[in-house]
């Protein structure tokens, strides 16, 4: 298994500009997230989903979209880049889909993003 | 709103000590409770992880203890190493979200 899979692993941007950051999992998990992790602010949940065709939001949702059409995939895309958005985002994946069972969560190396 | 707090921020100590990091939450309706550790510039590395139900668990010279009643966790590691120098965080999961602590950067001289 691959586990988590993340890419880009680093992406400079201009502001305004729109970039969608790629999240896969091959462990037939249920439950995809995305953080992020700020100097001084830790790790914050942006948006979750908790199956196909479920997403939700986290703590800070403000400036990012999610869908989850396949359960192998979750990708979160920045629709117009600002400079607040520099930040390193991970995204984790956890709960099996067919026994419910929660193994803990697995995270992905992370996507380095710097917003110019 | 679940808050995790970590104790102490930043600890440093001489190689062969056996040491103590703690993890309290203030929602004790939590499924259940995740060490990580991460390495400068890297992603997080699951440690280990105490079901709701559980008290403690072992990997090695890491073990956790929960107490869910009281809202604390601890990861005591024994014969600590320059190796285990990292940041460790601790998450708790209530089946929508992890919430983690802000974490302790542990520095272990030789």
């Amino acid at each position: 298994n691959a586990g988590v899979t993340q890419t880009p692993k680093f992406q400079v941007l201009k502001t305004g500009q729109s970039m969608t950051l790629q999240c896969a999992q091959d462990m037939n998990h249920e439950y995809m997230s995305w953080y992020r992790q700020d100097p001084g602010m830790g790790l914050r949940l942006i948006h979750y989903s908790v199956g196909a065709g479920i997403t939700d939001q986290g703590e800070v949702p403000n400036g990012y979209n999610v869908s989850r059409s396949t359960t192998e995939d979750f990708p979160l895309r920045l629709l117009s880049a600002a400079p607040s958005q520099t930040s390193v985002y991970f995204c984790a994946s956890g709960k099996d889909r067919v026994s419910g069972s929660s193994k803990g969560q697995f995270f992905g190396p992370g996507t380095r993003l710097t917003v110019l | 709103k679940q808050e995790v707090t970590q104790i102490p921020a930043a600890l440093s100590v001489p190689e062969g000590e056996n040491l103590v990091l703690n993890c309290s939450f203030t929602d004790s309706a939590i499924y259940n409770l995740q060490w990580f550790r991460q390495d400068p510039g890297k992603g997080l590395t699951s440690l280990l992880l105490i079901q709701s139900s559980q008290r403690e668990q072992t990997s090695g010279r890491l073990n956790a203890s929960l107490d869910k009643s009281s809202g604390r966790s601890t990861l005591y590691i024994a014969a600590s190493q320059p190796g285990d120098s990292a940041t460790y965080l601790c998450a708790v999961w209530d089946a929508r979200q992890l919430t983690f602590g802000s974490g302790t950067q542990l520095t272990v001289l030789p």
